[in-house]
C-alpha cells in the first residue's frame, strides 16, 4: 500500500521560506509525478507544481518564481520550498502521486497546515 | 492559468440523483480526456473518485460516474447518501504541462 507522510514547519513570518518534505513508502517511486497540492482556508484546491524521479519538474505559472520542488530518489522523498511567503500562502499543503497512466492524483499524504503571520 | 468553473453549492435529498459541472477551455477540459474528481470531506484527504473522465478508481462506488462534453465535464452521484455530503473538485491536465482544479462544489444532502 502506498502511503506519503509529510512534514515541516507549520508557522512562518512573512518573508520566510517554506518549506516541506514528503517521504514515499510501498510501490514504485520512478514512474509517477510527485505533487504538491495546497488549499487556502475557505478555498480550493491549487496545483503547485510536479517532479518526477528524474528531477524534471512542472510548476504553477503563478507561484512558479518562488517555488522549487526536489527530489531524494535514493530516500524515496520530495520537498517543496516557497521562498518569501505571505499571509496568502496561509494554507494546508498536500503532497500527492500524480499517476502517469491514469493522470490522477491517487495517494495524498496527511496535510500540513502552514500558518504565515507576523 | 485560471481555475476550471464549478457551480459553488449543489444539493439533492436522499435517494435522488444529482449532477455537477466542471467547465475549463479547449486548453485544459476540452483538449484533454484527462479529467479527475475527488471528494473531499472537511478536515480529511481528498479522495480520487473519477479519473480519465468517467473511469473508476478500486473501491469507489459505481454510484460515482463521469462524463463529457466539449469543455465541460460533469459528476453525477446516483441514489445519494449521506455520507456523500462534501466538497468536490474537478481537475484537467492543461497544454501548458500543468494541472489545474476547479472552484469546488459543496454537495448537500438534505
Amino acid at each position: 500500500q502506498v502511503q506519503l507522510q509529510q512534514w515541516g514547519a507549520g508557522v512562518l513570518k512573512p518573508s520566510e521560506t517554506l518549506s516541506l518534505t514528503c517521504a514515499v513508502s510501498g510501490g514504485s517511486f520512478s514512474g509517477h509525478y510527485w505533487t504538491w497540492i495546497r488549499q487556502p482556508p475557505g478555498k480550493g484546491l491549487e496545483w503547485i507544481g510536479e517532479i518526477d524521479h528524474s528531477g524534471s519538474t512542472n510548476y504553477n505559472p503563478s507561484l512558479k518564481s518562488r517555488v522549487t520542488i526536489s527530489v531524494d530518489t535514493p530516500k524515496n522523498q520530495f520537498s517543496l520550498k516557497v521562498t518569501s511567503v505571505t499571509a496568502a500562502d496561509t494554507a494546508v499543503y498536500y503532497c500527492a502521486r500524480g499517476e502517469g497512466l491514469s493522470h490522477c492524483f491517487d495517494y495524498w499524504g496527511q496535510g500540513t497546515l502552514v500558518t504565515v503571520s507576523s | 492559468q485560471s481555475a476550471l468553473t464549478q457551480p459553488a453549492s449543489v444539493s439533492g435529498s436522499p435517494g435522488q440523483s444529482i449532477t455537477m459541472s466542471c467547465t475549463g477551455t479547449s486548453s485544459d477540459v476540452g483538449g484533454f480526456n484527462y479529467v479527475s474528481w475527488y471528494q473531499h470531506h472537511p478536515g480529511k484527504v481528498p479522495k480520487l473518485i473519477i479519473y480519465d473522465v468517467n473511469k473508476w478508481p478500486s473501491g469507489v462506488s459505481h454510484r460515482f460516474s463521469g462524463s463529457k462534453s466539449g469543455n465541460t465535464a460533469s459528476l453525477t452521484i446516483s441514489g445519494l447518501q449521506a455520507e456523500d455530503e462534501g466538497d468536490y473538485y474537478c481537475s484537467s491536465y492543461t497544454n501548458k504541462y500543468t494541472w489545474v482544479f476547479g472552484g469546488g462544489t459543496k454537495l448537500t444532502v438534505l
